[in-house]
C-alpha cells in the first residue's frame, strides 16, 4: 500500500510571498487532516476533510491559509503572505473512515522556512 | 492550561534500561489514546492505540492508561538505539469524529 505522499519537501521562502503544499492521501481513504508542527511542538490541527467537505477548520487562520480538496482526493494548502511564524513542518494525514480510530497515516512533511 | 501535557525531554537512557514516556490531559472526554514514533525528518508513525482505560501490550512496547488520573503512559522494555525518536501522545473524543489531539513529544535517545 503506497503511503501519504507530499510535496515538495523543503520549501525557503521570503515573508510575505505565497507558498503551496501538495497532499495525496492512501486511495480510498475518505478523511484528510492538514496539521502544523513548529519546531519542539506537538502537531497542530490546521483543517480536517471528510471526502471534499470540510469537517474542521476552527484553527486555520483563515485570513492567510486556505485548503482545498477537490474530487475528495488530492488536497492542496496555500499560505498568502507567508509570515515568519509559518516556518514548520506541515504534516498531511489520511484515514480510512471518519468514525473509530483508526490510526492516521501521515507522510513525511513539507518543511517551510520563511525568511 | 494545554489539552495534552508532555514533558519534552530529551531524555538519555543507556541501551537495555526500560524507558517511561508519560503525558496528563485535561479533557475527560478522550477515550481514544495512541502513541506515535517520529524519527527525524519524517512524518509520525502508529506505535500504539488504546481505547479507554486499561494496558495493552505489543512486543517490548506497553501502554497504559488510567482516565481516573487523566494520565497515561508508555513503557519501552529492552531500549535499542533504534528507538531514538521522538515518541509522541495523542488522543481523542469518543466519537473518532475530532481530530487527533496531540502533545508536544518526548525526544528520547537510546545510548549504545
Amino acid at each position: 500500500e503506497a503511503g501519504v505522499a507530499q510535496s515538495p519537501r523543503y520549501k525557503i521562502i521570503e515573508k510575505r510571498q505565497s507558498v503551496a503544499f501538495w497532499c495525496n492521501p492512501i486511495s480510498g481513504h475518505a478523511t484528510l487532516y492538514w496539521y502544523q508542527q513548529i519546531l519542539g511542538q506537538g502537531p497542530k490541527l490546521l483543517i480536517q476533510f471528510q471526502n471534499n467537505g470540510v469537517v474542521d477548520d476552527s484553527q486555520l487562520p483563515k485570513d492567510r491559509f486556505s485548503a482545498e480538496r477537490l474530487k475528495g482526493v488530492d488536497s492542496t494548502l496555500k499560505i498568502q503572505p507567508a509570515k515568519l511564524e509559518d516556518s514548520a513542518v506541515y504534516l498531511c494525514a489520511s484515514r480510512l473512515g471518519p468514525m473509530g480510530n483508526y490510526g492516521y497515516t501521515f507522510g513525511s512533511g513539507t518543511r517551510l522556512t520563511v525568511v | 492550561q494545554k489539552e495534552v501535557e508532555q514533558d519534552p525531554g530529551p531524555l538519555s537512557v543507556p541501551e537495555g534500561a526500560i524507558v517511561s514516556l508519560n503525558c496528563t490531559y485535561s479533557n475527560s472526554a478522550f477515550q481514544y489514546f495512541m502513541w506515535y514514533r517520529q524519527y527525524s525528518r519524517k512524518g509520525p508513525e502508529l506505535l500504539m492505540y488504546t481505547y479507554s482505560s486499561g494496558n495493552k501490550e505489543d512486543g517490548r512496547f506497553t501502554a497504559q492508561v488510567d482516565k481516573s488520573s487523566k494520565y497515561i503512559s508508555l513503557f519501552i522494555r529492552d531500549s535499542q538505539p533504534s528507538d531514538s525518536a521522538t515518541y509522541l501522545c495523542a488522543m481523542s473524543e469518543g466519537t473518532g469524529r475530532r481530530a487527533l489531539t496531540f502533545g508536544s513529544g518526548t525526544r528520547l535517545q537510546v545510548q549504545p
